[in-house]
């Protein structure tokens, strides 16, 4: 079962826009959230995270955000960049247990 | 960068055969992990690894051992390799509970044929 869902296999912004990743999860017990970032030919790579005892957390252009009645988190790269077009992978855990990841969202940002 | 190296980093095998691939790290995390990642699904723990010869399953676990016998290595075999496990593996480390954030490898790249 699948408890970690992205649902867009893939998105396309202009540069200088925003871009918005989506993903929803239906374990409640998960409390501990990521987003990686996945070039061509090479391992994922950290990007951001979250506890569940927040709502939102930036860094930079990049911000995540939680809705946990939802069960439901965003990633937003504001402005985006040629160079964040990859395959973005959120990722959930909870104590003790191994971390569950999406499917992937392909990015693709336009010059 | 995390200093975590995957060996091969390409393979083409024949169905049958046994397949062994490794993953090194010099950071001396206690945890280390291999993944699968295949279109459609992301990425899939088969196994971890919590300290020298501590090891556990994972989500995919089937036609899957691994070793590790010192902490900079973990090992992961297939006994008896099948087309259906075709894919790109991953060597993950985080530092030291599994909930942490983890750091990946370059991947290595199997085919079976």
């Amino acid at each position: 079962d699948q408890q970690v869902k992205q649902n867009s296999p893939s998105l396309s912004v202009q540069e200088g826009r925003i871009s918005i990743l989506n993903c929803d999860y239906t374990n409640s017990m998960f409390d501990y959230f990521l987003w990686y970032k996945k070039y061509p030919a090479e391992g994922p790579t950290f990007l951001i995270s979250i506890s569940s005892i927040k709502d939102k957390n930036e860094d930079g252009r990049f911000t995540v955000f939680l809705n946990k009645s939802a069960k439901h988190l965003s990633l937003h790269i504001v402005p985006s960049q040629p160079g964040d077009s990859a395959v973005y992978f959120c990722a959930a855990t909870m104590k003790d247990n191994d971390m569950r990841f999406g499917a992937g969202t392909r990015l693709t940002v336009k010059p | 960068d995390a200093g975590i190296t995957q060996s091969p980093r390409h393979k083409v095998t024949e169905t049958g055969t046994p397949v062994t691939l490794r993953c090194h790290q010099t950071e001396n995390h206690r945890y280390m992990y291999w993944y699968r990642q295949d279109p459609g699904h992301g990425l899939r723990l088969i196994h971890y690894s919590y300290g020298v010869k501590d090891t556990d399953k994972g989500e995919v676990s089937d036609g899957y051992s691994v070793s590790r016998s010192k902490t900079e290595d973990f090992l992961l075999t297939l006994e008896s390799a099948t087309s259906s496990q075709t894919s790109v593996y991953f060597c993950a480390i985080s530092e030291s509970v599994i909930q942490e954030t983890q750091y990946f490898g370059p991947g290595t790249r199997l085919l079976v044929l």
